[in-house]
């Protein structure tokens, strides 16, 4: 039983450039998040999925567009990085009493 | 809008004191509330939650969490930290009505 899994683990992106980051849960799981850590500010959450075909905003969506591909699947994307989104992405799982989290992907924009 | 306060930036304790992290919520029912903590590079791992019931809720590693409605609050506590103990802990409040809300951690410093 794998959780929650995002990929990848480390990126490294220059200005401008796009990436999607993936995340895949097996446990059924109607709803799933994405996070951003920065030093000092907790999580924030960026966007979620209460269920398959639906998405919303979170507290700092700017920047950021997600798919809901299926139940298990969920992807943040970055269409033109900027240095301000440097930071650890996390993908969350959540069955409404507990929120079970990947490892995270540091990434950098330079 | 909920919220949570974690009012601590830093804590240091000595390995074997005694520890209480505090967190004080801002929700508009009752709520579910959650510690998790993170080790440096890590991802989050569930530390306690509470739903309901009783408000002295036992977690994983010795943890223990109360509850406490009429002071808004949520305050993890341990007997005697050791110093694996050390990482950042996070208070968080949801339901599962709505998304869950971080507070923005308490970094634990163990002391030899």
């Amino acid at each position: 039983n794998a959780g929650v899994t995002q990929t990848p683990k480390f990126q490294v992106l220059k200005t401008g450039q796009s990436m999607t980051l993936q995340c895949a849960q097996d446990m059924n799981h109607n709803s799933m998040y994405w996070y951003r850590q920065d030093p000092g500010m907790g999580l924030r959450l960026i966007y979620y999925s209460a269920s398959e075909g639906t998405t919303d905003k979170g507290e700092v969506p700017n920047g950021y567009n997600v798919s809901r591909l299926n139940k298990r699947e969920f992807s943040l994307r970055l269409e033109s990085a900027a240095p301000s989104q440097t930071s650890v992405y996390f993908c969350a799982s959540w069955d409404r009493t507990e929120a079970f989290f990947g490892q995270g992907t540091r990434l950098t924009v330079v | 809008a909920q919220s949570v306060t974690q009012p601590d930036i830093h804590i240091t304790v000595s390995e074997g004191a005694s520890l209480e992290l505090r967190c004080n919520y801002s929700y508009g029912a009752t709520p579910y509330l959650f510690w998790y903590v993170q080790s440096p590079g890590q991802g989050l791992q569930l530390l306690l939650k509470y739903f309901s019931g009783d408000t002295l809720v036992q977690g994983i590693k010795g943890f223990e969490a109360e509850f406490k409605r009429s002071q808004s609050s949520f305050n993890l506590r341990k007997p005697s930290v050791h110093w694996s103990d050390a990482a950042e802990y996070f208070c968080a409040v949801g339901s599962g009505y709505s998304t869950l809300t971080f507070g923005k951690g308490t970094m634990l410093l163990v002391s030899p």
